[in-house]
């Protein structure tokens, strides 16, 4: 089973950087994805972490450490249009299991 | 591609009747999961398949849950009877390979009264 933690609400300003941080606990781990889900739409992938490191794609980072058990996303030069819920995901096997997920609110 | 497909967007029932909720995967992918999204338990996996079989069904909450999958392009999700703790939004997702990432339809709001 999973235990996956991310903090419920962040807030920030438009043009700053947030960092959302994910903690989990997983008998088995095959890789970490984080989505983001703005109200009453579905959710979409945003990136997928299966090594130690970083990756970056755009204005979107997310890094992983398996022996800590941690990841985060960072969300940089941020837009009103980011303001939504971002899903911390553990895959084992098949399977994802979700965070119950950080609502951003970003303020002009 | 149009992506995955769900029907209906949004669904009102009585306590007590039976719904389907359906799914189009997108063309070629090999694995349909449904979830169930509420604001108290999150996105919670249901069941999901791989080439049209039931793989996984533990997160089917009781029996008056089942789906099925008949051919690759179609699955459904069925709730007999219906109770108001099952209203929730109904996400179909599905994946090229098991490890890929997941696409997701819209989602099905359902609300049973």
């Amino acid at each position: 089973g999973q235990n996956i933690d991310q903090p419920t609400e962040m807030t920030a300003t438009e043009g700053a950087i947030v960092q959302i941080n994910c903690t989990y606990q997983t008998s088995g781990f095959n890789g970490l994805f984080w989505y983001q889900q703005h109200a009453g739409e579905a959710p979409t992938f945003l990136s997928y972490n299966v090594l130690d490191g970083l990756e970056e794609k755009g204005r979107f980072s997310s890094f992983l450490s398996r022996s800590k058990g941690y990841s985060y996303l960072l969300l940089k030069e941020l837009q009103m249009k980011d303001s939504a819920s971002y899903l911390c995901a553990v895959r084992e096997g098949q399977v994802l299991s979700f965070g119950a997920g950080t609502t951003v609110t970003v303020r002009a | 591609d149009a992506g995955v497909i769900q029907s209906p967007r949004h669904e009102v029932t009585e306590m007590g009747q039976e719904v389907t909720l359906r799914c189009k995967p997108i063309s070629g992918h090999d694995y349909l999961f449904w979830y169930r999204q509420t604001m108290m338990r999150g996105l919670e996996l249901l069941i999901y398949f791989n080439n049209n079989v039931p793989i996984d069904d533990s997160g089917m909450p009781e029996d008056r849950f089942s789906a099925k999958m008949p051919n690759a392009s179609f699955s459904t999700l069925k709730i007999q009877p219906s109770e108001p703790r099952d209203s929730a939004v109904y996400f179909c997702a599905s994946s090229f390979g098991g490890g890929g990432e997941q696409y997701f339809g819209p989602g099905t709001r359902l609300t049973v009264t």
